[in-house]
């Protein structure tokens, strides 16, 4: 079993509506919580950081950390196609190795 | 803004070249690391390191040494390429303590293809 679950998709939704990301885990001393998003053939960018559980919003996107069920989400409201990328959770116990979930693509149709 | 810096975007090397893969990143982190992405598997650690001259394996270290002879760079080597080595790979940095706030930064990539 891997220590961080993520459907790959690929998801496919129109523009406007709300998506929502998931990732679970096995590991209880994972801490830190991380979405990033990668466009095509570029590196990962961090889009929300989270510390142990709680929500955390950005303009339109919310992350959310329950670590009692072991189960992290990301939120996109309003999608639009600038949005149309791989969205990467990632977790740790500090600042060093990160458990990488397999990634979700995700494509907003105008 | 964090810089992390990969030299090469793309290259295309023979099986059994030598082949060095280089990142620089210019906020004095004490951590870096090396992944490699492939479809379908995500993304697994390769090599890091947590200071100068030091380096640990990482998940999937075979084929792959490193070097880091100064604090800003760190160096991917692949002493004999394969066609199993064609892949993305990027480079990434980190502050040392975890505090919040702080996490690791990615380069661009360096997308190597081994023929």
């Amino acid at each position: 079993q891997k220590e961080v679950e993520q459907d790959p998709g690929p998801l496919s939704v129109p523009e406007g509506a709300i998506v929502s990301l998931n990732c679970t885990y096995s590991n209880s001393a994972f801490q830190y919580f991380m979405w990033y998003r990668q466009y095509s053939r570029k590196g990962p960018e961090l889009l929300m950081y989270t510390y142990s559980s709680g929500n955390k919003e950005d303009g339109r996107f919310t992350a959310q950390v329950d670590k009692s069920s072991k189960y992290i989400s990301l939120f996109i409201r309003d999608s639009q196609p600038s949005d149309s990328a791989t969205y990467l959770c990632a977790m740790s116990k500090g600042a060093q190795k990160l458990v990488f979930g397999q990634g979700t693509r995700l494509t907003i149709n105008p | 803004d964090v810089k992390v810096t990969q030299s090469s975007r793309y290259l295309v090397k023979r099986t059994g070249e030598k082949v060095f893969l280089e990142c620089v990143q210019d906020m004095d982190h004490e951590n870096m690391f090396w992944y490699r992405q492939d479809p379908g598997l995500g993304l697994r650690l390769i090599y890091f390191s947590y200071d100068v001259k030091m380096k640990e394996k990482g998940d999937i270290p075979e084929g792959y040494s490193v070097s880091r002879e100064k604090k800003e760079r760190f160096s991917l080597i692949l002493e004999s390429a394969s066609t199993n080595q064609t892949s993305m790979y990027l480079c990434a940095s980190s502050l040392a303590r975890a505090t919040s706030g702080n996490t690791i930064y990615f380069g661009e990539g360096s997308w190597l293809t081994v023929v």
